[in-house]
């Protein structure tokens, strides 16, 4: 099994809908994060996750919102979702010690039409 | 304004040679600087990082360079192999900020 396990892979909806796109992980870290990348404009921070009890926004948190449901489990919704949000989606966790590396899960292709 | 930029968008290199990729960052303070490998349709992953006060980093045919005065980190990968053709993305923690910074990567493809 993958360290970080994302769902769905490729996900179509349509503009206005809500979407989940949950994420887990096994490496026991407490640290969590959902990133979205976009052609030219590199991988960008939506929100973070240092423990269960805390949930910090990224520097683009607006139309998104997180739920850290566990340790190892945390989810990403788009309460109404909107064509520029389509993007790749990332999830990724480290080691509370700065200076790990990030493992990131395989992506979420997702398509807002 | 906060820049990470990476020297170029494709580099192309034969088989062999060594292949250099530059960093280069603007108004940031890092604590250290990481590189990742980025295959299509993958996510990141980890290969490297180095400190603010270390200079130099190497890991089998990868080193990288960090220097704080030039704002600059230098990742080079010897004895290139069509298996290391991939985006390279270089990655900063701002001091106290808790995250990390991505640039928008450099497309590295080896010919045989």
């Amino acid at each position: 099994d993958a360290d970080v396990t994302q769902t769905p892979r490729n996900r179509i909806t349509k503009t206005g809908k809500r979407i989940m796109l949950e994420c887990s992980q096994t490496k026991g870290h407490d640290r969590m994060y959902w990133y979205r990348q976009d052609p030219g404009l590199g991988l960008r921070l939506i929100y973070y996750s240092f423990d269960v009890k805390d949930i910090n926004k990224g520097e683009i948190s607006d139309g998104y919102s997180v739920s850290r449901q566990a340790q190892a489990k945390f989810s990403l919704s788009l309460e109404s979702a909107i064509p520029n949000q389509t993007a790749l989606y990332f999830c990724a966790t480290s080691d509370h010690s700065r200076g790990d590396g990030y493992t990131f899960g395989s992506g979420t292709r997702l398509t807002v039409v | 304004s906060q820049k990470i930029e990476q020297n170029s968008e494709a580099l192309n290199i034969q088989e062999g040679k060594t292949a250099t990729l530059t960093c280069n960052y603007t108004n940031y303070s890092p604590a250290y600087l990481q590189w990742y490998r980025q295959d299509p349709g993958r996510g990141p992953v980890f290969l490297l990082l180095i400190r603010e006060n270390e200079k130099e980093k190497r890991k089998e045919r990868l080193k990288v360079t960090f220097d704080t005065t030039l704002k600059q980190s230098l990742f080079h990968i010897t004895a290139s192999q069509p298996a290391d053709s991939a985006t390279y993305l270089c990655a900063l923690d701002e001091t106290g900020a808790n995250n990390l910074f991505f640039g928008t990567g450099t497309r590295l493809t080896v010919i045989p």
